[in-house]
């Protein structure tokens, strides 16, 4: 596709229920990032994904997160046990490399809240 | 710890007026430095690194090894320049995992 894609765009979850979100990247883009942005703060960064393989997972904030990208192209991150300090907006970015020359390029996120 | 510090959440300034965004990182390496910018109901975006060496939308912005800073500046401010503004930070080379503060948020005011 032309740019990054994210689903949903909202999404409501109940305290306690588990909850997938899905990232398209840019075709091509060999590297895919998540990141999370609570209210007022800048992204933070959650892991990182070169093709298929998960190189970095130091951001993910407990083991109730979980990413994927078993094919190298879409990917998904996982949150079980959903809790209220979960709400955010989520962000994927993916690049051609490591290493691309014009930096990320961003999805429009999905804004995840927990009641 | 790589750390990106961005004192001001919001900045106000007259169209016409020069802006200074200001911003200090703090990284025991050689970083990368970048400003991002997000208008409003659009997707995050890159607007400048510091590596380029350019003049984005009339934004330039230098590092300052020695004061650990990035400033981002333009000597006119337009309408079209509200919008939040993040800078960050990643290693240089790598897979560039980027840190990024907490933003500014830039009104400018007609």
């Amino acid at each position: 596709g032309a740019g990054v894609s994210q689903s949903p765009r909202y999404k409501v979850a109940k305290r306690g229920q588990d909850v997938a979100l899905r990232c398209d990247p840019i075709s091509g883009h060999v590297s895919l990032f998540w990141y999370q942005q609570a209210l007022g703060q800048g992204p933070e960064f959650l892991t990182y994904f070169q093709n298929e393989a998960q190189l970095d997972k130091s951001g993910l904030p407990s083991d109730r997160f979980f990413a994927e990208r078993p094919e190298g192209s879409v990917s998904t991150l996982k949150i079980q046990r959903t809790q209220q300090e979960d709400s955010a907006v989520y962000l994927c970015a993916s690049s051609f490399s490591g290493t691309d020359i014009y930096g990320y390029t961003f999805g429009s996120g999905t804004r995840l809240t927990v009641v | 710890a790589q750390r990106v510090t961005q004192p001001e959440k919001l900045l106000s300034v007259f169209k016409g007026a020069p802006v200074e965004l200001k911003c200090n990182y703090s990284y025991s390496g050689s970083p990368e430095l970048f400003w991002y910018v997000q208008y409003s109901r659009q997707r995050l975006q890159l607007l400048l690194r510091h590596i380029s060496r350019e003049s984005i939308k009339g934004f330039t912005a230098d590092l300052n090894k020695g004061e650990t800073s990035f400033h981002l500046k333009k000597p006119f401010a337009q309408e079209e320049d509200s919008a939040m503004y993040y800078c960050a930070l990643s290693e240089t080379g790598g897979y560039q995992k980027v840190t990024f503060g907490t933003g500014t948020k830039l009104q400018v005011i007609p």
